[in-house]
């Protein structure tokens, strides 16, 4: 079945960086698009940044350009996202999430990255 | 780009049936046929429900339903069950590999 297990999330003082991880299985993790959407404490999801199958294509969106970095290793069957210069806003749960199309469907359980000092 | 509008809240009895209507532009919702809906448990991670407007994944019940009419989305959920009871998502394709999600509405099954 497939599973997505997120890691790496925790407490950062501002402009601090921290790196999250995602391990796939379960399916063959090169075949797929990947994303990063992120929930702040009791608000909606927003779309972090995802990532082509094998690499090529990325998207950010405006709130973390320049700043967040995701990558993918398919022999490792993980992705990962490098955040940077963080915010108090970028205070959320993390979710790794498979792409079929333009929805996803699977999702990882999420790891809470806050920011504060 | 903007977050899609939805109700904040809506709510049912059980058996009745509800929508909840999802709103974006002629850049998103009225542009692509790739409306996908979000279900959300408290502390849990999201469950998709609908794609691509009107499809559903299989082992998702047939009370749901999904459509769209210009630049608005909707979900349908007939025979309301306790177990419904949960936050739901559009989120929208929006062109130029970029997607947008809708603000969230809560449902509470009376």
């Amino acid at each position: 079945q497939v599973q997505l297990v997120e890691s790496g999330g925790g407490l950062v003082k501002p402009g601090g960086s921290l790196r999250l991880s995602c391990a796939a299985s379960g399916f063959t993790f090169s075949d797929y698009y990947m994303s990063w959407i992120r929930q702040a404490p009791g608000k909606g999801l927003e779309w972090v940044s995802y990532i082509s199958s094998s690499g090529s294509t990325i998207y950010y969106a405006d709130s973390v350009k320049g700043r967040f970095t995701i990558s993918r290793d398919n022999a490792k069957n993980s992705l990962y996202l490098q955040m940077n210069s963080l915010r108090a806003e970028d205070t959320a749960v993390y979710y790794c999430a498979r792409e079929d199309g333009p929805r996803v469907d699977y999702w990882g359980q999420g790891t809470l990255v806050t920011v504060s000092s | 780009q903007s977050a899609l509008t939805q109700p904040a809240s809506v709510s049912g009895s059980p058996g009745q049936s509800i929508t909840i209507s999802c709103t974006g532009t002629s850049s998103d919702v009225g542009s692509y046929n790739l409306v996908s809906w979000y279900q959300q448990h408290p502390g849990k991670a999201p469950k998709l429900m609908i794609y691509e407007g009107s499809k559903r994944p299989s082992g998702v019940s047939n009370r749901f339903s999904g459509s769209k009419s210009g630049n608005t989305a909707s979900l349908t959920i007939s025979g309301l069950q306790a177990e419904d009871e949960a936050d739901y998502y559009c989120c929208s394709y929006a062109g130029s590999s970029t997607r947008v999600f809708g603000g969230g509405t809560k449902l509470t099954v009376l």
